[in-house]
């Protein structure tokens, strides 16, 4: 059982148009973080998100935070080649009082020049 | 800081042999992970040490797998005997616990293990 589902798990999309991801999970986070990931390279943080109902903006990025700290989303505007990647969200989710770093499933993003 | 440091960067082997997969931590780091990625399960946590001391290991797939972290700079996994299900990439990522929860992961460049 996946802790942290995201969606879609693969999406395609032409340069220049809009997207948007979610990471969804039946269990609370104290803090959200996102990645990226490019072939052959471990994934790369982008942003950490911490109170419910947060925004942050990377550039053409916009990251934010459920108000019940349950679910997160990602959405790029004006969509970019070099946005090409994987994107993971991870959380520290608790297991018997201990936390760890737990990832989700991943979407796989492909941007056509 | 030079990062997460892994080693070997490539690794294949035989079916039944046994394989060793080294981490470098980043300095200061006072947690670290072992994570397994194939594209079918993604990226899966195998085990977590925080100060040096394993937490969680509960991802990993069975007695065959084992990992240790003799000091604050060093970790193995081992994997005795190998089988071609373990063929994955192998990621170490080293990370800062704190209150409410992690600071940055960051990765190592990963291992691509081929059991063949």
């Amino acid at each position: 059982t996946q802790l942290l589902e995201q969606s879609p798990q693969f999406l395609s999309i032409q340069e220049g148009e809009n997207l948007t991801v979610y990471c969804n999970s039946s269990s609370v986070f104290s803090s959200l973080q996102w990645y990226r990931q490019e072939p052959g390279e471990g994934p790369v943080l982008l942003v950490t998100v911490v109170t419910g109902g947060e925004v942050k903006k990377l550039k053409r990025l916009t990251f934010q935070f459920g108000d019940a700290r349950k679910d997160s989303s990602l959405h790029i505007t004006a969509a970019q080649p070099g946005d090409t990647g994987l994107y993971l969200c991870a959380g520290p989710l608790s297991n018997f009082g201990n936390e760890k770093l737990t990832f989700g499933t991943g979407t796989r993003l492909t941007i056509i020049p | 800081d030079a990062g997460v440091i892994q080693s070997p960067r490539h690794e294949v082997t035989e079916m039944g042999q046994e394989v060793t997969l080294r981490c470098k931590p980043i300095s200061g780091h006072n947690s670290l992970f072992w994570y397994r990625q194939t594209m079918m399960r993604g990226l899966e946590l195998l085990i977590y040490f925080n100060n040096n001391v394993p937490i969680d290991d509960s991802g990993m797939p069975e007695d065959r797998f084992s990992a240790k972290m003799p000091n604050a700079s060093f970790s193995t996994l081992k994997i005795q005997p190998s089988e071609p299900r373990d063929s994955a990439v192998y990621f170490c990522a080293s990370s800062f616990r704190t209150g409410v929860g992690f600071t940055e992961a960051f990765f190592g460049q990963g291992t691509r293990l081929t059991v063949v």
